[in-house]
């Protein structure tokens, strides 16, 4: 157990749909990030919030929002959903957000399949 | 941002033989981990480790962090290894952690 839970782990809906993934992230950890792994795919980095802000963004969707709440738990928004959107979401925390963030711990991924 | 490359792609072994994986940078990192994703998808921290050498079990992992690579050498491997093992790294300027394409190793009984 990485002690990042993320809900819901899966979730089928359909296309021009929006859903919300839900991380927390370990206990005293100030940095979240997001990452979508596609099918036989990578992990690409989506967005990253450190204490509330945002602190870098990668390869993020308009349709797609994130943001940390002042309790450091972060939501993932996904609008408009189109099936290539479907994916496993990870969400990662680490103890910090700046050059040095210390060591990432993935929770188990949200499995979001479109159809 | 910096490029992860990571070798083989590929790797069948029959159970209890040894392997090494390697994974090269473009760039300096000063956050390097090996993770190892099992067949239900979850991501499993093996080794944090910006430079320097670190066992666990049969499980080691060796960062050279002045020529931009790291391996991580199986030992005696298990059909429970079989997974994808991904390296990671972070630039030295930057707060993202990049990953390579990954590893996929399939352990026979």
């Amino acid at each position: 157990d990485s002690g990042v839970t993320q809900t819901p782990k899966h979730l089928i809906t359909a296309t021009g749909q929006r859903v919300t993934l839900r991380c927390s992230p370990r206990s005293g950890d100030l940095s979240v990030y997001w990452y979508q792994q596609s099918l036989d795919q990578g992990l690409q980095f989506l967005i990253q919030y450190y204490n509330g802000e945002e602190r870098a963004k990668g390869n993020i969707l308009e349709r797609f929002s994130a943001q940390q709440f002042p309790d450091l738990h972060s939501e993932l928004n996904l609008s408009s959903l189109e099936l290539g959107d479907s994916a496993l979401y990870f969400c990662a925390s680490s103890p910090s957000g700046g050059f040095n963030t210390g060591e990432l711990f993935f929770g188990e991924g949200s499995r979001l399949t479109v159809l | 941002g910096i490029q992860v490359e990571q070798s083989p792609p590929d790797l069948i072994l029959q159970e209890g033989a040894n392997s090494t994986l390697r994974c090269n940078f473009s760039d300096s990192v000063n956050n390097l981990q090996w993770f190892h994703q099992n067949p239900w998808g979850q991501l499993i921290n093996l080794f944090y480790i910006p430079s320097g050498t670190k066992q666990n079990g049969r499980l080691s992992a060796t960062t050279v962090a002045t020529e931009r690579y790291s391996l991580l050498y199986i030992s005696s491997s298990q059909t429970t290894d079989s997974g994808v093992y991904f390296c990671a790294g972070k630039e030295t300027s930057g707060s993202r952690l990049t990953f390579g394409e990954g590893t996929q190793l399939t352990v026979n009984p």
